[in-house]
C-alpha cells in the first residue's frame, strides 16, 4: 500500500502564529488527500479534501480562511493553520485514497499544541 | 454515506477471540465495509474490507449477513498490542470522503 508521511510529527507554537504541516505521498501519486482532525478521545473528522491543482473541498463548519490548503502536485500537500489559537490544539492526519475501493492510507499524524 | 454505530468500548483477556459487531442499516446496493485500527497518536490503519460474507486475512475476519445490514470484524487470540480504536465504515466505490463513527476502544487486558 501507499506510504504517507507527516511532517512535522509534533509542533509546539505560540497563540498567533501559523504552522503549516505537510503530507507526502512517498510511492502513490495522488490527486486527492484528505485532511482530518482528532480531538483526544474523540473520532476523527474530516475537514477538507486537498485537490491537485484546484481548490481544496471544506466540510461544513470548517473554515477554509484559518486551515489553508494547497496540494502543489501529486504528492504533497500542505495544511497551514492561520492566526493559531489554543482551541485549535488537535491531532492532524492527512490521508492519500486509493485509486478505486473504499481505502485510504493514512500518515502518521502531527500533534500540534497552541500556547 | 451510511451511518455505522458500534459499542463504545469492550474489554478482553489476552488470548480470547474478540467479535465487534457494526450495525449499518442504511447500507447502500454498492457501498464496501471497511474497518481500520487506530493506535493512540497514530493514524488509522486499514485492517479489512467485504461486500457480502465472509473474508479473512493474517489478522482479521469479516462476517457479513446476507442483508448487509451489519458486519461482524473478529479478531482471533488478541494480544495486548491489540489494544487500540477499531472503526466501521461502508461506502461506495467511487465514494471518496471517509466519515467516521465513534469506533470501538478495545481494552485487552493480561
Amino acid at each position: 500500500g501507499a506510504v504517507v508521511s507527516q511532517h512535522p510529527s509534533r509542533v509546539i507554537c505560540k497563540s498567533g502564529t501559523s504552522v503549516k504541516i505537510e503530507c507526502r505521498s512517498l510511492d502513490f501519486q495522488a490527486t486527492t488527500m484528505f485532511w482530518y482532525r482528532q480531538f483526544p478521545k474523540k473520532s476523527l473528522m474530516l475537514m477538507a479534501t486537498s485537490n491537485e491543482g484546484s481548490k481544496a473541498t471544506y466540510e461544513q463548519g470548517v473554515e477554509k480562511d484559518k486551515f489553508l490548503i494547497n496540494h502543489a502536485s501529486l504528492t504533497l500537500s500542505t495544511l497551514t493553520v492561520t492566526s493559531a489559537h489554543p482551541e485549535d490544539s488537535s491531532f492532524y492526519i492527512c490521508s492519500v485514497p486509493t485509486s478505486s475501493y473504499n481505502e485510504q492510507f493514512f500518515g502518521p499524524g502531527t500533534r500540534l499544541t497552541v500556547l | 454515506l451510511a451511518k455505522t454505530t458500534q459499542p463504545i468500548s469492550m474489554d478482553s483477556y489476552e488470548g480470547q477471540e474478540v467479535n465487534i459487531t457494526c450495525s449499518h442499516n442504511n447500507i447502500a446496493t454498492n457501498d464496501y465495509i471497511t474497518w481500520y485500527q487506530q493506535f493512540p497518536s497514530q493514524g488509522p490503519r486499514f485492517i479489512i474490507q467485504g461486500y457480502k460474507t465472509k473474508v479473512t486475512n493474517e489478522v482479521a475476519s469479516l462476517f457479513i449477513p446476507a442483508d448487509r445490514k451489519s458486519s461482524t470484524l473478529s479478531l482471533p487470540r488478541v494480544s495486548l498490542s491489540d489494544t487500540a480504536v477499531y472503526y466501521c465504515l461502508v461506502g461506495g466505490l467511487n465514494t471518496d470522503k471517509l466519515i467516521f463513527g465513534t469506533g470501538t476502544r478495545l481494552q485487552v487486558f493480561p
